[in-house]
């Protein structure tokens, strides 16, 4: 199946650091979702975006469709160790029920 | 705390055993996914069921069976697994409609001996 090419593949970053990765695809979307997984655990969502050039918030995450609805980003402001893990992003194509996922990044916060 | 509800947590199998990994929503959601994923890899995506039919079949081997035997559950039954076969199984559902994200259970780590 197709994957969306997400950057960095990994971030080593202070606690306090801003966070900033994305996701690109050749092909349009529809739906971009952002996310975070612990080890051991299933991948929780952290943000949803419907529309292009929407920007969206949760907390200290912000999460923006763009307008090209070929790529979307997300970042995290003043970071803590709590944020470590394994950010993906996940698009769908249309209406359907299939959704491709970005390659990962490895978030580490060092204290 | 997840609303998709996975068991087992783990498992180990041998490579003669047939053994099931359950998934439980109660979110009203109509489709229901099962993922395979890999240490530090995306979810690989195996099957979709929506409205209880099979709708995607990423040509997963037949030794994964799916089965979906109403709206909340989901199960995959496994047999005659390979060592490659170990990975974090996850199930996700979505209410299957434009608007909607995937919620993942916690997964099922299987380990085929």
């Amino acid at each position: 199946g197709q994957q969306l090419n997400q950057s960095p593949q990994s971030m080593f970053i202070q606690e306090g650091e801003d966070v900033s990765m994305n996701c690109t695809s050749s092909s349009i979307f529809n739906t971009w979702l952002w996310y975070k997984q612990d080890p051991g655990e299933g991948p929780v969502l952290l943000i949803a975006l419907y529309k292009a050039g929407e920007l969206t918030s949760n907390g200290r995450l912000t999460a923006q469709f763009g307008i090209t609805r070929k790529d979307s980003f997300l970042n995290i402001s003043a970071s803590i160790p709590s944020d470590v893990g394994i950010y993906f992003c996940a698009g769908r194509r249309g209406t359907g029920n299939q959704f491709y996922f970005g390659t990962g990044t490895s978030l580490t916060v060092i204290p | 705390d997840t609303e998709v509800t996975q068991t087992p947590k783990h498992l180990v199998m041998g490579m003669t055993n047939k053994k099931s990994l359950k998934c439980e929503q109660h979110m009203g959601h109509r489709a229901m996914y099962w993922y395979k994923q890999k240490a530090k890899k995306p979810p690989e995506l195996m099957f979709v069921y929506s409205y209880e039919k099979l709708s995607i079949n990423e040509s997963v081997p037949s030794r994964f069976s799916p089965e979906c035997p109403n709206s909340s559950l989901l199960n995959l039954h496994l047999h005659a697994l390979q060592p490659e076969d170990s990975a974090l199984y996850l199930c996700a559902s979505s209410n299957g409609q434009g608007n909607s994200p995937l919620h993942f259970g916690n997964g099922t780590r299987l380990t085929v001996t």
